[in-house]
């Protein structure tokens, strides 16, 4: 199954500035997810990016503030631009893997932003 | 768009205690998963459910995808401390759609 390396791991930014979050899978991987996670909150999808395409977003989430590139087919960046303390949550990377015998998908430890 | 209605939202037992959780939904879904959040991680899937009417056990875990396609709950036998967590229900709403949909969560604490 794939196994997500995520980071930061945590940041705390100033409002008005962006922060780009990294994810690298060990192996290739077609579909790789962002969600976002706001305090106490579950999750939230924000975009699907395929390697090779511009990113799909979900509704309530823009290009501009959330650009995410897909160089190759192990590797994502999320960018939160623009950065406000509305935007403090915990930013999750995901794709297609699985643990023992079940198959679903798997998630990157996470990036827990906090913006002051 | 769906949404999966989880409950409960909290959960303070007993350890030894069983442990039962559910989610629903108004939309027919293919999969069902349920994950478990601990603090500053990520959510680890437990046990995924692929047919409706599936049964499917992971250890102490016990999960079931409803045969209506509506719903899912899972189980959890005699309760340990590593339990405490929150847990998290995701489905994925249509076959193709490789996204998911995931419910409220439910925050398990246990008293020793």
């Amino acid at each position: 199954s794939a196994v997500i390396s995520q980071k930061p791991s945590r940041d705390i930014c100033q409002r008005g500035t962006s922060l780009t979050i990294q994810c690298q899978v060990d192996s290739q991987v077609t579909m790789m997810f962002w969600y976002r996670q706001q305090p106490g909150q579950s999750l939230t999808l924000i975009a699907t990016a395929n390697q090779g395409s511009e990113a799909t977003y979900e509704s309530g989430f823009v290009i501009d503030k959330f650009p995410i590139s897909r160089p190759n087919l192990t590797f994502s960046t999320l960018t939160v631009s623009n950065m406000s303390p509305e935007d403090s949550s915990i930013y999750l990377c995901s794709t297609e893997g699985g643990k023992g015998a079940f198959y679903g998908y798997t998630f990157g430890s996470g990036t827990r932003l906090t913006v002051v | 768009g769906q949404q999966l209605n989880q409950s409960p939202q909290s959960m303070f037992i007993q350890e030894g205690e069983d442990v039962s959780m559910n989610c629903t939904s108004s939309s027919i879904f293919n999969t069902w998963l349920w994950y478990k959040q601990d603090p500053g991680e990520g959510p680890v899937l437990l046990i995924a459910l692929y047919k409706a009417g599936e049964l499917t056990s992971n250890g102490r875990l016990t999960a079931q995808f409803g045969i209506t396609r509506k719903d899912s709950f899972l189980n959890i036998s005699a309760s340990i401390p590593s339990d405490v967590g929150i847990y998290f229900c995701a489905g994925q709403p249509f076959q193709g759609a490789q996204k998911l949909v995931f419910g409220q969560g439910t925050r398990l604490t246990i008293n020793p």
